[in-house]
């Protein structure tokens, strides 16, 4: 069974800009995480995702949105990057259940 | 407010020894735990979990330790190879409700594992 998919790998972008990183969890798993990692935060919960219903929301600012399609995969956007946005970016999915499984993720960088 | 907390940054290990994790939380609310492995450049790896309605649980070397009045958990390996070497992170859920699909971190502690 394939893994969770995050594309891209890499992402090079200015201030200002917008953003859109995909998500294409495991087969049969209908809910998606999204987590951003910085050095100083660490792994901070951004919302989730299931059958294309948002059901849960950390604290980031509404530049930091997402959705779901029919068939589970996932997008998130960031619009008017700022520096600080710079980061890991990662998925995970679940049945769901209490076990979530990540992607690799997509590195960020803002400049 | 750091929900779950991981108080050493780095653990050091000789290989064929224990490695012992350790990790606090303070919500009384959380009633699920897990641990996972990250090296650079990878997403984590869920190696193993428990329900707050269990105090052990072992999978191979690893076995997972909750003492919910302590609010204290732990991530035992033996014996540690040097292939363990990674960030170990703990994280917890609670039920339903505003924390569906949410795992709270732990800061992530180091574990190298000398050869």
């Amino acid at each position: 069974k394939a893994g969770v998919t995050q594309t891209p790998r890499y992402l090079i972008k200015t201030r200002g800009q917008q953003v859109t990183l995909s998500c294409s969890p495991i087969s049969g798993h209908r809910s998606v995480s999204w987590y951003q990692q910085t050095p100083g935060q660490g792994l901070q919960f951004l919302f989730e995702y299931f059958s294309e219903t948002q059901r849960n929301k950390g604290n980031f600012p509404g530049r930091f949105s997402g959705r779901q399609f029919s068939n589970s995969r996932s997008e998130m956007n960031v619009s008017t990057l700022e520096l600080g946005d710079s980061a890991l970016y990662l998925c995970a999915s679940s049945l769901p259940s209490n076990i979530q499984y990540f992607g690799a993720g997509t590195r960020l960088s803002v400049l | 407010d750091q929900q779950v907390k991981q108080n050493s940054p780095s653990l050091s290990v000789q290989e064929g020894r224990i490695s012992i994790l350790n990790c606090d939380y303070t919500n009384s609310m959380f009633d699920y735990f897990l641990w996972y492995k990250k090296y650079p450049a990878e997403g984590p790896t869920f190696l193993i979990s428990i329900s707050s309605i269990k105090d052990k649980n072992e999978d191979g070397r690893f076995t997972v330790f909750l003492n919910k009045s302590a609010k204290h958990l732990s991530l035992h390996i033996v014996p540690s190879q040097p292939g363990d070497s990674a960030v170990y992170f703990c994280a917890a859920s609670a039920p339903g409700g505003t924390s569906y699909g949410k795992l709270t971190f732990g800061q992530g502690t180091i574990l190298t594992v000398h050869p």
